[in-house]
């Protein structure tokens, strides 16, 4: 069964600095996806960024990006230029690849970031 | 842009009453997923359909039933309700081909069972 993992509970930031929240996974499928979740006070599961397992290259999303290696089974996200409204619950989620028949996200259990100014 | 529309936001049940949760998916998606979250707890995935059948199944009490609408809308229909149930309920909908890995989440139904 594929399992993710999120060790740090809990990280904070200053404004404008950078942060890097951890995740790690185990899977024994080939063909996957990997996502970062945001979820802030309102509660509304927001994507941040998504990579494809078969790409290489980390996927970049304006001040998100991630650190993909797939040897390791890691993918972290690293949020440039915090910003207040950046404090939020980080769920990072796994998905097994389209031809597997499964359709459910497998979310970490989450990082709590808090921006300080 | 459009997002994942449920319905209602809040509900407030008692026990061994009956819950109805709805959820319009964004525009031209056709595959729609139901996620549980509990207190202070990560999302687990209940149910899914793709163009109106069952597509995957996962922890969902047998209490639960759900389908998906030929305009499709989905209903989570959740009956005997107990105190565990309260909790935030997600839909979230992905197109059926290009893109259909990835999942957008609607606000959510929160639901308290007293």
């Amino acid at each position: 069964a594929q399992t993710v993992t999120q060790s740090q509970p809990e990280m904070s930031v200053q404004e404008a600095e950078t942060v890097t929240l951890s995740c790690t996974y185990d899977t024994s499928e080939s063909d996957y996806y990997l996502f970062w979740y945001k979820q802030p006070p309102s509660r509304q599961m927001i994507l941040v960024i998504r990579q494809e397992a078969y790409k290489q290259q980390n996927a970049t999303e304006n001040r998100f990006s991630v650190n993909f290696q797939k040897a390791a089974k890691s993918f972290s996200l690293k949020i440039s230029d915090s910003q207040l409204g950046d404090a939020a619950m980080y769920f990072c989620a796994y998905r097994g690849g389209l031809s597997y028949n499964t359709d459910k996200l497998i979310f970490g259990t989450g990082t709590r970031l808090q921006v300080f100014p | 842009a459009a997002g994942v529309i449920q319905s209602p936001r809040h509900l407030i049940k008692e026990k061994r009453e009956t819950a109805t949760l709805k959820c319009y998916p964004i525009p031209r998606h056709d595959t729609v997923y139901w996620y549980q979250q509990g207190p202070g707890q990560d999302p687990q995935f209940l149910i899914s359909f793709y163009e109106k059948m069952q597509s995957d199944k996962g922890s969902i009490p047998d209490r639960f039933s759900a389908q998906q609408f030929s305009d499709y809308h989905s209903e989570l229909n959740m009956s005997s309700l107990e105190l565990g149930d309260s909790a935030l309920y997600f839909c979230a909908s992905s197109p059926g081909r290009e893109g259909a890995e990835t999942q957008y989440f609607g606000p959510g139904t929160r639901l308290l069972v007293l």
